[in-house]
C-alpha cells in the first residue's frame, strides 16, 4: 500500500540554524500539506501547496518558513531560521486526485524537530 | 476560525466496554468530518470521514460517527472495544470555504485493558 514517508524521523539543531524536512508523498496525488504538533498541543496547520505554489497558509508559516517541491517525488519544509519554539513534530500530508477537491490526507510518521 | 473540541482528553475502558469519544466543532458552514487514530509508533491513520448524505457513518474497524448538525458535534462510537484499539484518537474538520486544510481537536487517549 502507497505511503507517505518523512526523513529524517528525527532532528536535533541548534537556535538560529537552518532545517530542511523532507517527505515524499504518495505518487499520485496532486495536493500536499504541512502540519506541526507542539509536544502537547494540537495538530496544526501550516500550509497547502497544489500545482507547484501554495493554497493556504495558516498565521504560523511566517516568512522564516518555505515549502518547495524541487523534483517530482519531494515535499521540503525549510526553517530558515530556527527557534525554541520550533520544536515539535513535523507531519507531511498528501491527497487527491484530479477528481476530488476535498478528499483523505495520507499522513507521514512525521519528524521530532528539536531546537537547542 | 474554526475550533474543534474533543471532551475526553484520557480514556479508560475494559475490552468489549462500549466507546464513545465527544467532537464538537464550531463553524457554521459547511463542513466534512474526520476522524483519524494513531496507534502507539505509528503514523495517523484515517477512521471515517462524513462529506455529505446519510449521517451515520461507517469506518474501519468496527468504528461508526454520527454527524448531527444541530450539535456541531461528530462523535465516534463502537460497540464493543479490543485491546487493540488502544490509541490516541483525532477528530478533524475542514470548512468548506477553508480550502483543504484541517483543524484537529486536541485528541482522546483511550487505553484498553485486557
Amino acid at each position: 500500500e502507497p505511503e507517505v514517508t518523512q526523513t529524517p524521523s528525527h532532528q536535533v539543531t541548534q537556535m538560529g540554524q537552518e532545517v530542511i524536512l523532507r517527505c515524499v508523498p504518495i505518487s499520485n496525488h496532486l495536493y500536499f500539506y504541512w502540519y506541526r504538533q507542539i509536544l502537547g498541543q494540537k495538530v496544526e496547520f501550516l500550509v497547502s501547496f497544489y500545482n507547484n505554489e501554495i493554497s493556504e497558509k495558516s498565521e504560523i508559516f511566517d516568512d522564516q518558513f518555505s515549502v518547495e517541491r524541487p523534483d517530482g517525488s519531494n515535499f521540503t519544509l525549510k526553517i530558515r531560521s530556527t527557534k525554541l519554539e520550533d520544536s515539535a513534530m513535523y507531519f507531511c500530508a498528501s491527497s487527491g486526485d484530479h477528481r476530488k477537491l476535498i478528499d483523505e490526507q495520507f499522513f507521514g510518521p512525521g519528524t521530532r524537530l528539536t531546537v537547542l | 476560525a474554526q475550533s474543534v473540541s474533543q471532551h475526553n482528553h484520557h480514556v479508560i475502558l475494559s475490552e468489549a466496554a462500549s466507546l464513545e469519544l465527544g467532537c464538537n466543532y464550531s463553524y457554521g458552514g459547511t463542513v466534512n468530518l474526520f476522524w483519524y487514530v494513531q496507534y502507539p509508533g505509528q503514523h495517523l491513520q484515517l477512521l471515517l470521514k462524513y462529506f455529505s448524505g446519510d449521517p451515520l457513518v461507517k469506518g474501519i474497524k468496527g468504528f461508526e460517527a454520527e454527524f448531527i448538525k444541530s450539535k456541531f458535534s461528530f462523535n465516534l462510537r463502537k460497540p464493543s472495544v479490543q485491546w487493540s484499539d488502544t490509541a490516541e484518537y483525532f477528530c478533524a474538520v475542514n470548512a468548506n470555504n477553508a480550502g483543504n486544510m484541517l483543524t484537529f481537536g486536541g485528541g482522546t487517549r483511550l487505553m484498553v485493558k485486557p
